[in-house]
Formats: structure tokens, C-alpha cells, sequence
């Protein structure tokens, strides 16, 4: 139980393109979802918190209109690069959380590279 | 501000070692800790979740404790194997949403 998918494993678009990233909770519903960036060598960090049906919470630092966040439904969040650039390029990695449980489950993770 | 510490950022071990990982965090006053797995270009996967009114938890081979007074969690492995190698990453939760990540642990578990 408690698994989480995300599609595409790995995208290469051009600069100056977009590219939606999805996050699934497939045997859970998963009343909040976050958004987690990791560099080379370097540890998670998290970009924006999601709740279903609302505004997402963005971190501090994070461009809210380049990294588009949707919680349409409790087993579904996407996110969006909009405009990406080289230096968007890195691994993106979602979590869920049951609304009845304190443990995040995260996905596989999105390997984005920009060219 | 918060920080999580991870100790050593490497370690190379033989195998059937017993080890520890060492995880501090600036702010005692956590919600949760939680250990996970990354193996390389993969995600993460969960091992151990300790609530802040806990003091250890254990699943197998790992026993996970947690001084909230120091600010200190280990990890313990037992009889270590070449399938434990991978990074281990510390999470610390401060308000039930937010996770502050550790930089991890590379181990590395020779034959």
C-alpha cells in the first residue's frame, strides 16, 4: 500500500518550453501533496506544499508563476515549469500524505533536463 | 532557523558490519523524524518514522532512536549487507507539513 507514482520518470525539453510533471497517490487519497527539488549531490528541498483543492504554499524562493502546482483531486497534483531554463534543470520529487496519517510517501521522482 | 546535520557524508563498511548513522537538528522542538533510502536516481523510500513522544523504533535489521534534548537521532544498521549501500537521508518535521532534509549518508557496503 501507500504508493506513490510520476510520470514522466525523465523529460528533456528546450529552453524556453514547459513541461507538466504528475504526482499520483494510487491506493490513497492524499488530502496534501508537496514538491520537492534535488540538486546533484545535494539534498531535498521542498518547493511548495499542496493541499486539494487550494492555493498551493509556496517556500520561500520559489517563483510561484514558473513552478505552476494543481491539486485538482485527492489523488492527483501536477506540476508545471513554465518558461524552463537550463538551470531548471534537476530531479523533482512529490510526496503525498493520507489526511489521517503524519507519513509522507513519496514518489520516484521526475529527471528534468533543459537544453 | 532549522538545520539537519548528517555524519559522516560517507561511509565504506564491510559487509556483516554493524554501523550507525548520525543525524543532529538545530531546533529540539521537532513533530517527527523520519530515516529514508534514496538509491541513485531514485526516490525515496521510507524506514523509519519516529513521533516526538518516541524514543526508538525498529523494522528488521534498523533501529532508528531519537534524543530530542541533544537534538540527535542514529540509525543502526545490524550485519550490514551490499544491498544496504545507498544515501540515507534524515527528515525532521517541525509543524506537521514541512520536512527539513538532512544531506544524507552515502554508504557504501563491500562484499
Amino acid at each position: 500500500g501507500a504508493v506513490v507514482s510520476q510520470h514522466p520518470s525523465w523529460v528533456i525539453c528546450k529552453s524556453g518550453t514547459s513541461v507538466k510533471i504528475e504526482c499520483r497517490s494510487l491506493d490513497f487519497q492524499a488530502t496534501t501533496m508537496f514538491w520537492y527539488r534535488q540538486f546533484p549531490k545535494q539534498s531535498l528541498m521542498l518547493m511548495a506544499t499542496s493541499n486539494e483543492g487550494s492555493k498551493a504554499t509556496y517556500e520561500q524562493g520559489v517563483e510561484k508563476d514558473k513552478f505552476l502546482i494543481n491539486h485538482a483531486s485527492l489523488t492527483l497534483s501536477t506540476l508545471t515549469v513554465t518558461s524552463a531554463h537550463p538551470e531548471d534543470s534537476s530531479f523533482y520529487i512529490c510526496s503525498a500524505r493520507p489526511g489521517t496519517d503524519y507519513e509522507q510517501y513519496f514518489g520516484p521522482g521526475t529527471r528534468l533536463t533543459v537544453t | 532557523k532549522q538545520e539537519v546535520t548528517q555524519i559522516p557524508a560517507a561511509l565504506s563498511v564491510p559487509e556483516g558490519e554493524n554501523l550507525v548513522l548520525n543525524c543532529s537538528f538545530t531546533d529540539s522542538a521537532i513533530y517527527n523524524l523520519q530515516w529514508f533510502r534514496q538509491d541513485p536516481g531514485k526516490g525515496l523510500t521510507s524506514l523509519l518514522l519516529i513521533q516526538s513522544s518516541q524514543r526508538e523504533q525498529t523494522s528488521g535489521r534498523l533501529n532508528a532512536s531519537l534524543d530530542k534534548s541533544s537534538g540527535r537521532s542514529t540509525l543502526y544498521i545490524a550485519a550490514s549487507q551490499p544491498g544496504d549501500s545507498a544515501t540515507y537521508l534524515c527528515a525532521v518535521s517541525y509543524n506537521f507539513n514541512k520536512f527539513y532534509f538532512g544531506s544524507g549518508t552515502k554508504l557504501n557496503v563491500k562484499p
